[in-house]
């Protein structure tokens, strides 16, 4: 089982429209957790850190379940502008830091 | 935020050489990382560089292969030895900014071709 797994996607949306993606992890002393957005050939980019609380930035809700090993992200109001690829980074226990990715989910939004 | 710059950008290599980026931040940064991404793949880590030390190398790489230098906080290099086809990628540097609070950034990436 990979360390880090996200939907399949790719997701094809309209405009306005509501998205969620979801990311597991396996190893559940991890500690930190992130999503990337990574546009075509570009480097990623932080869209948000996830806290155990839950938090929302404009349009975007990010939410961890310790329980269920898994994160989420929810786009509301789709725009154009927000295709890309949405990768979840994992930062494991005593990692020296590092992130481990998933794989990416692609979304494409359109008109 | 840190910004990171690469260079070169992108390279075409013969197979059997051996060609070193460099990855160059422009403030101090506590850590500093080098990812591969393979065509239509996520981020894989290559190695955490360390200053002033060998690098951390993860499963899958050595040092052989993949030497990393890091003389100081803002500076970190990565060779790619010996290339072929398959080492064919984008090579990604990246930094963990003093103060950032685990925010982890990227450069813009060597996209790397391998004849």
């Amino acid at each position: 089982r990979k360390e880090v797994e996200q939907d399949p996607g790719p997701f094809n949306v309209p405009e306005g429209a509501t998205v969620a993606f979801n990311c597991t992890y396996s190893n559940s002393a991890s500690q930190s957790f992130f999503w990337y957005r990574q546009d075509c050939r570009k480097e990623p980019k932080l869209l948000m850190s996830v806290y155990s609380s839950g938090n929302e930035d404009g349009r975007f809700t990010a939410q961890l379940n310790r329980a269920s090993q898994y994160i989420s992200l929810l786009i509301r109001d789709s725009k154009l502008s927000d295709s890309a690829t949405y990768l979840c980074a994992v930062r494991p226990s005593g990692g020296y830091n590092k992130l481990i990715f998933g794989a990416g989910t692609r979304l494409a939004v359109h008109p | 935020s840190a910004v990171i710059s690469q260079k070169p950008s992108r390279d075409i290599c013969q197979r059997g050489t051996s060609l070193t980026i460099q990855c160059q931040v422009d403030s101090q940064v506590t850590m500093m990382f080098w990812y591969r991404q393979q065509p239509g793949q996520s981020l894989t880590l290559i190695a955490t560089a360390n200053q002033g030390s060998e690098a951390t190398y993860e499963s899958g790489f050595v040092i052989d292969k993949f030497p990393i230098s890091r003389p100081n906080l803002t500076f970190s290099t990565l060779t790619v030895s010996n290339m072929s086809p398959e080492d064919s990628s984008i090579y990604l540097c990246s930094a963990i900014g003093q103060g950032a609070r685990e925010t982890q950034y990227f450069g813009p990436g060597t996209r790397l071709l391998v004849l």
